[in-house]
């Protein structure tokens, strides 16, 4: 069975930075597109990033834009998120989840990793 | 960049059907067949229940279906059981100036 499991997580006071990551296994992880989904305490869904199989495009939403960076390397089967300049309402539930076809199903998901921005 | 809009509630007794819908915009949900739909128990990670606006992955009961008519989605539940009762979310891919992809507000599934 496909399994994702993120680390990383942790408090952060306002303005530093985190790196999460995102181990996967039990399948090719070279050929899928993938991504990074975050839920904030209470609330819904919000889609964070993907990158491309060989990491060579990524796409962002704007409130993260030129403070996150997803990244993968594909030989040791992981996923990244660097994440700078925190702010409070970064403070969410980071999952990382695999694309089942390049349109944005995301068929398998992580268990989640707490990230809180609060000093 | 704005969320798609969903119904916060929906209910239903055990065996009825009931439909969510999603609405959004021709930069989204009415632009392209990227729609998908994730069903969320307390305290779970989101579970894929349908992709490409009317595709069922491998393993998610027929009861679940979904469809799209202009810049508005719908996943219909029918034969609704006790253990639908859940969040739902779908969720789209938008091209404005720049590529991403959007969740709806969330949708809350009561099976009464």
């Amino acid at each position: 069975e496909v399994q994702l499991v993120e680390s990383g997580g942790g408090l952060v006071q306002p303005g530093g930075s985190l790196r999460l990551s995102c181990a996967a296994s039990r399948f090719t992880f070279s050929i899928y597109w993938m991504h990074w989904v975050r839920q904030a305490p209470g609330k819904g869904l919000e889609w964070v990033a993907n990158i491309q199989p060989d990491g060579g495009v990524q796409h962002y939403v704007d409130s993260v834009k030129g403070r996150f960076t997803i990244s993968r390397d594909n030989a040791e089967n992981s996923l990244y998120l660097q994440m700078n300049s925190l702010r409070a309402e970064d403070t969410a539930v980071y999952y990382c989840a695999r694309d089942i076809s390049a349109t944005g199903g995301l068929n398998y998901w992580g268990q989640g990793t707490p990230v809180t921005v609060s000093s | 960049q704005s969320a798609l809009t969903q119904p916060a509630s929906v209910s239903g007794s055990p065996g009825q059907s009931i439909t969510i819908s999603c609405t959004g915009t021709s930069s989204d949900v009415g632009g392209y067949n990227y729609v998908s739909w994730y069903q969320q128990h307390p305290g779970k990670a989101p579970k894929l229940m349908i992709y490409n606006v009317n595709t069922r992955p491998s393993g998610v009961s027929n009861r679940f279906s979904g469809s799209k008519s202009g810049n508005t989605a719908s996943l219909t539940i029918s034969g609704l059981q006790a253990e639908d009762e859940a969040d739902y979310y779908c969720k789209s891919f938008r091209h404005s100036s720049t590529l991403y992809y959007v969740f709806g507000t969330g949708t809350k599934v009561t099976v009464l």
